[in-house]
């Protein structure tokens, strides 16, 4: 099946740095890839979708400026959390959508991120 | 995309069927039902999903009622492995569409 990895798999920073995570697919071509945010026992959220060479859409309330969305290639999307605090701790996963095989979406495995 | 409602948690006697209900009772015509899971710490693994029949795979069966207003998710032997969150969408298949997850249904599979 296909595969969507991210990296790291968790981090560690300290408060008012910022976090770049990756998200690849492996074996396909996403021209869409979706990130999403989960808080300790909570659902996923989604953040925004991201296209392939073109800006992102954020769901309301998610602040662009703070959570920057790059997806310059068809198998990458990355996510920087800049000027990170404490309460950005959280597990962000991405989801990437095979642009050819009937389109589905793919997750990857989640980034555990931990702002100290 | 269509809101679905799932009963919080549910416990299931391991080697036995898993049956796991979702309400969609607002889908629209030509939305799909598909069920993820997770398992703690890790991304959404998807199962299965389907449109109006039934459907099965080697990991589960997807039973989609009539009107389509509901459906079950069944595990046919559970084992301690499937203890997870188990998430009911129902979506526009094929459309890139991004998927809206509820609160779902964690599943303890007992010794």
């Amino acid at each position: 099946g296909a595969v969507v990895s991210q990296h790291p798999s968790w981090v560690i920073c300290k408060s008012g740095t910022s976090v770049k995570i990756e998200c690849r697919s492996l074996d396909f071509q996403a021209t869409t890839m979706f990130w999403y945010r989960q808080f300790p026992k909570q659902s996923l959220m989604l953040m925004a979708t991201s296209n392939e060479g073109s800006k992102a859409t954020y769901e309301q309330g998610v602040e662009k400026d703070k959570f920057l969305i790059n997806h310059a290639s068809l198998t990458l999307s990355t996510l920087t959390v800049t000027s990170a605090h404490p309460e950005d701790s959280s597990f962000y996963i991405c989801s990437a959508r095979d642009s050819g095989f009937q389109g589905e979406q793919y997750f990857g495995p989640g980034t555990r991120l931990t702002v100290t | 995309d269509a809101k679905t409602t799932q009963p919080p948690s549910m416990d299931c006697a391991e080697g036995r069927a898993a049956n796991l209900p979702c309400n969609h009772s607002t889908i629209s015509g030509n939305e799909y039902v598909y069920w993820y899971r997770q398992i703690h710490s890790q991304g959404p693994q998807y199962i299965i999903h389907g449109l109006k029949n039934n459907e099965t795979n080697e990991m589960a069966s997807l039973i989609i009622t009539e009107d389509r207003k509901s459906s079950t998710l069944i595990l046919p032997h559970a084992t301690l492995r499937d203890t997870a969150v188990y998430y009911c969408i129902v979506r526009v298949a094929n459309t890139g569409n991004q998927f809206y997850f509820g609160t779902g249904t964690s599943l303890t599979v007992i010794p």
